[in-house]
């Protein structure tokens, strides 16, 4: 079975900053791996993934993610923040019985 | 660009009583659908999936009879919460996949509050 670990619950970082978002995730097989987002009262947005190919994978709004096969992580990225990046970031994995799981989830905070 | 709309968005309803919510795949043919569960201050938990022309497969601590989804065609899938209570609140979002693709695209999903 696969799963996924976030392991900062809350980031806070200053506007302009840039940004990690730790993420690791344990399966045996070919991943396949997502970062959503959760902005406050809402649902899920697709911010990136990953499937095969080159391991740094562009996504929306500037975010990157790289996937370390080695180090089993897909960290998300980010040069600059902006104080409407503030939300909760979640990685996910899926492997090929099609199940995607999710981590805890990251809040960000992003000081002006 | 793939939508999926969830309705309602909020609801509450009386302890005890049963609550149905709905979704829709808009522009694209869901392939499956996952539903999930978000509790107050927790992650998303996958409910079950359900995939045209096969049987609809829950995960652990998720039952058919708790939870059973409908999936008729390739845009529409339902899902009820029976007999409520107030484990069973929080936000629960549909995923839909396009095609062959392994991406879920969500809805906004539906707030339960029980009282």
């Amino acid at each position: 079975a696969q799963s996924v670990t976030q392991p900062d619950a809350r980031v806070t970082v200053s506007e302009g900053a840039s940004l990690q978002l730790r993420c690791k995730y344990s399966y045996s097989g070919t991943p396949y791996l997502f970062w959503y987002v959760q902005y406050p009262r809402q649902g899920l947005q697709l911010l990136l993934k990953y499937y095969s190919g080159d391991p740094v994978v562009q996504g929306v709004n500037g975010f990157e993610a790289e996937f370390i096969k080695s180090n089993s992580s897909f960290h998300l990225r980010k040069a600059s923040v902006h104080w409407s990046d503030s939300a909760v970031y979640f990685c996910a994995v899926s492997g090929s019985n099609n199940r995607i799981f999710f981590g805890d989830g990251t809040q960000l905070v992003v000081k002006p | 660009g793939a939508l999926v709309y969830q309705y309602p968005r909020r609801t509450i309803c009386k302890s005890g009583t049963s609550m149905r919510m709905e979704c829709q795949a808009v522009g694209f043919q869901a392939t499956s659908v996952a539903w999930y569960r978000q509790s107050p201050q927790k992650t998303f938990e996958l409910i079950a999936l359900s995939t045209v022309n096969s049987a609809i497969k829950y995960e652990q601590n998720f039952t058919q009879e708790k939870f059973p989804i409908s999936h008729p065609n390739l845009s529409f899938s339902s899902m009820t919460v029976l007999n409520a209570y107030l484990e069973d609140r929080g936000l629960y979002l549909c995923g839909a996949r396009p095609g062959v693709q392994n991406t879920l695209y969500f809805g906004a999903g539906t707030r339960l509050s029980v009282l």
